[in-house]
């Protein structure tokens, strides 16, 4: 079946401007993740969703990210008044159980990131 | 320090080589751990999860020591497509909205490199 998918895959914003990543999990899936990953470093938690309620959003770095998902399933990141140092790669990853389980089951699926620079 | 620690590299082996890596986790509360390989501009896939008895998985095997706090992989016979960076992810518990929550902390990665 279809993967996690995120779009766009690459963009380029100016300072300042405001820009929307949208993840698309794997259908069924109940739980949502992002996670920021900078150059030559390892994935660093963002946010995370059970179906449409966001339980943990203590990785987002400042109150110009905000994430939703709204209706369970797809999900957006929006970044307000991008600055240089948030160009990275937005990774979003799903799991079919609720993340509480601790066990292997909670494999995270990862979609391809979407690699953002900011000018 | 951080929360997950393992040695960046690079690994540079000669095909058929026998590579190990280490990661050590500070978290007591740590729950489960896994090892992810991620190729250059990829999104990290698993690779296999570690338990505490030690797994294996054709060349790869992982153990657990939860007394001393680390996780280790070990690869036989490296092939040149095992080239990538291996991610050691340690899952911890959190307390949130829902009650327990489990949160991943992933270490930077180690960078391998097998060469023909």
């Amino acid at each position: 079946g279809a993967g996690v998918s995120q779009s766009p895959r690459y963009k380029v914003a100016k300072r300042g401007q405001d820009v929307a990543l949208r993840c698309d999990p794997i259908s069924g899936h109940v739980s949502l993740f992002w996670y920021q990953q900078a150059l030559g470093q390892g994935p660093e938690f963002l946010t995370y969703f059970q179906n449409e309620a966001q339980l943990d959003k203590s990785g987002l770095p400042s109150d110009r990210f905000f994430a939703e998902r709204p209706e369970g399933s797809v999900s957006t990141l929006k970044i307000q008044r991008t600055q240089q140092e948030d160009s990275a790669v937005y990774l979003c990853a799903s799991s079919h159980t609720l993340h509480t389980s601790g066990g292997a089951e909670e494999t995270q699926y990862f979609g391809p990131g979407t690699r953002l620079l900011v000018l | 320090r951080k929360e997950v620690e393992q040695d960046p590299g690079p690994f540079n082996v000669p095909e058929g080589a026998t590579v190990a890596f280490n990661c050590t986790y500070s978290n007591s509360a740590s729950q489960s751990f896994f090892w992810y390989r991620q190729d250059c501009r990829k999104e990290p896939k698993l690779l296999m999860s570690v338990y505490s008895s030690g797994n294996e998985d054709g060349r790869f095997t992982a153990q657990l020591n939860r007394a001393s706090q680390y996780i280790s992989l070990l690869i036989r016979d490296s092939k040149l497509s095992d080239s990538a960076t291996y991610l050691c992810v340690v899952n911890i518990r959190t307390t949130g909205r829902a009650g327990n929550n489990r949160k991943l902390i992933w270490g930077l990665g180690t960078s391998l490199a097998v060469n023909p």
